[in-house]
């Protein structure tokens, strides 16, 4: 079945470097990655989301890169900020569309 | 800005106690889900909703889950026979299409 394996379980940086993270997939033909952010106590919320005839997309501070030979996808956060801490998923939506396989999350802390 | 409302916020059931709980979805959307995290844990796809019926289920959407649309505007899931392992958050999540989903605040549930 469908899995996602996402890496580091957790990433500590100081404020105003680069955070990565990256999961890795088996389903060939999942065609949409979202990146969701859970604060705590709230519901995730997508950030960036890219689909399989992307290779690369960008917004202000945030990217996400897919290479769908290799079956993965990166997620980039430039110039952190201490709000940028949070849990971090990737997920990808299953060949039909009406089911979203989630990562098991990246717990990221910018440290001031 | 239109959003995802979940009530209540906290269940806390006995075991074997059937729960409903209950979502409101952003009203244009036609597609609804329902997820759980269990503390600490990743976010777990359990059933997706569209056109009035199910459109996917994960293993752990069993026989004593059910979900329903009974008017236009609430979605709800309902566990028939809570055990302790159902204690988890449980997000609703709702969407126009294939893709961003939006999330509810979640409702925690607690079953003792």
């Amino acid at each position: 079945g469908e899995n996602v394996e996402q890496h580091p379980s957790t990433l500590s940086v100081q404020e105003g470097d680069s955070a990565v993270i990256k999961c890795t997939y088996s389903d060939s033909a999942s065609n949409y990655f979202p990146w969701y952010k859970q604060e705590l106590g709230k519901g995730p919320q997508l950030i960036i989301d890219i689909r399989s005839n992307v290779g690369e997309k960008k917004d202000q501070r945030i990217a996400v890169t897919l290479n769908k030979t290799a079956k993965h996808f990166s997620l980039h956060i430039t110039e952190t900020q201490p709000e940028d801490s949070a849990v971090y998923f990737c997920a990808l939506e299953n060949t039909g569309g009406f089911k979203t396989i989630f990562g098991a999350g990246t717990r990221l802390f910018v440290k001031a | 800005e239109p959003e995802v409302t979940q009530t209540p916020s906290h269940q806390v059931t006995q075991m074997g106690q059937e729960v409903i709980l209950r979502c409101v979805p952003i009203s244009n959307h036609l597609y609804f889900y329902w997820y759980r995290q269990i503390l600490g844990q990743k976010v777990e796809f359990l059933v997706s909703f569209y056109n009035n019926e199910i459109s996917e289920k994960s293993e752990i959407f069993d026989d004593q889950f059910s979900v329903e649309r009974p008017d236009g505007s609430n979605f709800t899931l309902k566990i028939r026979s809570t055990k302790l392992e159902d204690s988890a958050m449980y997000f609703c999540a709702s969407s126009e299409g294939v893709g961003e989903q939006f999330f509810g605040p979640g409702t925690r549930l607690t079953v003792l």
